[in-house]
């Protein structure tokens, strides 16, 4: 069974442009979720969602980040415009209702240099 | 203060040593905690998994849990140079979907 896939793996952009990142979750995964991670620090919840509904969506920086999951599969999360600060690892998590403890699993990342 | 507190580390130890890993946390509603492995340039992967207070073991892996001092803790036995990785710790409270991570501690088993 694939995991979850993220793409791309490396993006680097200079400030003020847009980005884009892309996460295809586990088959039958029903939840997903954006997080950040930054250097040295454990991962953040961006948001989450229940098929293609944003249920939580507190931490995210709506002024310049958004996000959409349209038919509850596949998601795309936007930066625009990208500021230095941004510079992290985005992470993508899938979970179903139905595994123990709601596991999360995890993809691989995607690394983001703003210059 | 952060809801989860967790050592960065490093810790460094030589093959075969027994490795303890902690963390503490403040909000006395987490009842579900975790440990992750995540190796560099890879996502989290769950190692364990308790459920309120009490010991799990899973071959070289023990997870406890002291729900009375706010305190859990992770031990590796026999380490490997494999089980070199950053470890998280994680938890969430019953019928919360949100998971707060510990900073991961970075541990390097040397051969």
């Amino acid at each position: 069974e694939a995991g979850v896939v993220q793409s791309p793996r490396y993006k680097i952009i200079e400030k003020k442009q847009p980005v884009a990142f892309w996460c295809n979750p586990i088959s039958g995964h029903n939840t997903l979720y954006w997080y950040l991670q930054n250097l040295g620090q454990g991962p953040e919840l961006l948001i989450r969602y229940e098929n293609e509904e944003a249920v939580d969506d507190s931490q995210l920086p709506k002024d310049r980040f958004s996000a959409e999951r349209l038919k509850g599969v596949d998601s795309t999360l936007k930066i625009q415009p990208a500021e230095l600060g941004d510079s992290a690892v985005y992470l993508c998590a899938s979970s179903s209702s139905g595994t123990p403890n709601n596991e999360q699993f995890f993809g691989p990342g995607t690394r983001l240099t703003v210059l | 203060q952060k809801e989860v507190e967790q050592d960065p580390g490093p810790l460094s130890v030589p093959e075969g040593a027994i490795v303890s890993l902690n963390c503490t946390y403040s909000n006395s509603a987490f009842q579900y905690f975790m440990w992750y492995r995540q190796y560099s340039r890879k996502g989290p992967e769950l190692l364990m998994y308790t459920y309120s207070s009490g010991n799990k073991e899973d071959g070289r892996f023990t997870a406890q849990v002291d729900k009375s001092s706010k305190y859990i803790s992770l031990f590796i036995r026999d380490s490997q140079p494999s089980d070199s990785a950053t470890y998280l710790c994680a938890m969430r409270s019953t019928g919360g979907f949100k998971t707060i991570f510990g900073a991961g501690t970075r541990l390097f088993v040397k051969a």
